[in-house]
């Protein structure tokens, strides 16, 4: 069956403009979750989200991210203002239940802020 | 908040020597996840453990749980060129990871 897809697969943008990282989740997967990764680094949590709802948004780093759910299965990440900083691979996972579950991962976004 | 670190960062081994690692946490978990990340490509899921002192075994990968439920080890028998990759394992808090550690075959 299809696994979790997320476009684009590379994103280039410059300091200063806004993006949004699209996710897929599998079917039916009611948790969904964002990270993000840095070379040589484990994932970050970012968010997760349990429905349609952000169950935990701890992980963001600050105001300029964002991420939304409207319908319980596709979830945007949005980053306004773009630092370099920013420049990571952004991985979304699903999986059926809470974090004690099996979580899927798409094969990431890699944004670069240029 | 809750904090998992594995060592070693890095490992490298001649093709048929075995691998392990291993992973700590600052707090108890209630459970503890292991991943497998290929160069270039994302994390895949392995294996959970839930119960204090559990061992699980998939062919030649043995993964334990501590009795204190703060610890947890993935041993690799006779390593193979396909084992290369990160190995990370995961607390359930926000399925927080570690760094990894990095395992390279040498053929």
């Amino acid at each position: 069956g299809a696994g979790v897809s997320q476009t684009p697969s590379n994103k280039v943008t410059e300091k200063g403009k806004y993006v949004e990282l699209r996710c897929d989740p599998i079917s039916g997967h009611t948790a969904l979750y964002w990270y993000r990764q840095s070379l040589g680094q484990g994932p970050e949590f970012l968010i997760y989200f349990q429905g349609t709802g952000a169950a935990d948004d701890s992980g963001l780093p600050n105001d300029r991210f964002f991420a939304v759910r409207p319908e319980g299965s596709v979830s945007t990440l949005k980053i306004q203002r773009t630092e370099r900083g920013d420049s990571a691979v952004y991985l979304c996972a699903s999986s059926d239940g809470g974090s004690s579950y099996e979580q899927y991962f798409g094969p990431g976004t890699r944004l670069t802020v240029t | 908040g809750q904090q998992v670190m594995q060592i070693p960062q890095y490992q490298h081994v001649q093709e048929g020597e075995d691998f392990t690692t291993y992973c700590n946490s600052s707090t108890t978990l209630s459970n503890i996840q292991w991943y497998k990340q290929r160069p270039g490509g994302h994390p895949v899921f392995l294996i959970q453990l839930v119960k204090s002192g559990e061992v699980k075994k998939q062919k030649r990968l043995t993964f334990q749980f501590g009795e204190a439920k703060k610890n947890s080890s993935l041993h690799i028998t006779a390593t193979q060129t396909t084992d290369v990759g990160t190995y990370f394992c995961a607390g359930p808090e926000k399925l927080v990871f570690g760094k990894g550690t990095k395992l390279t075959v040498n053929p």
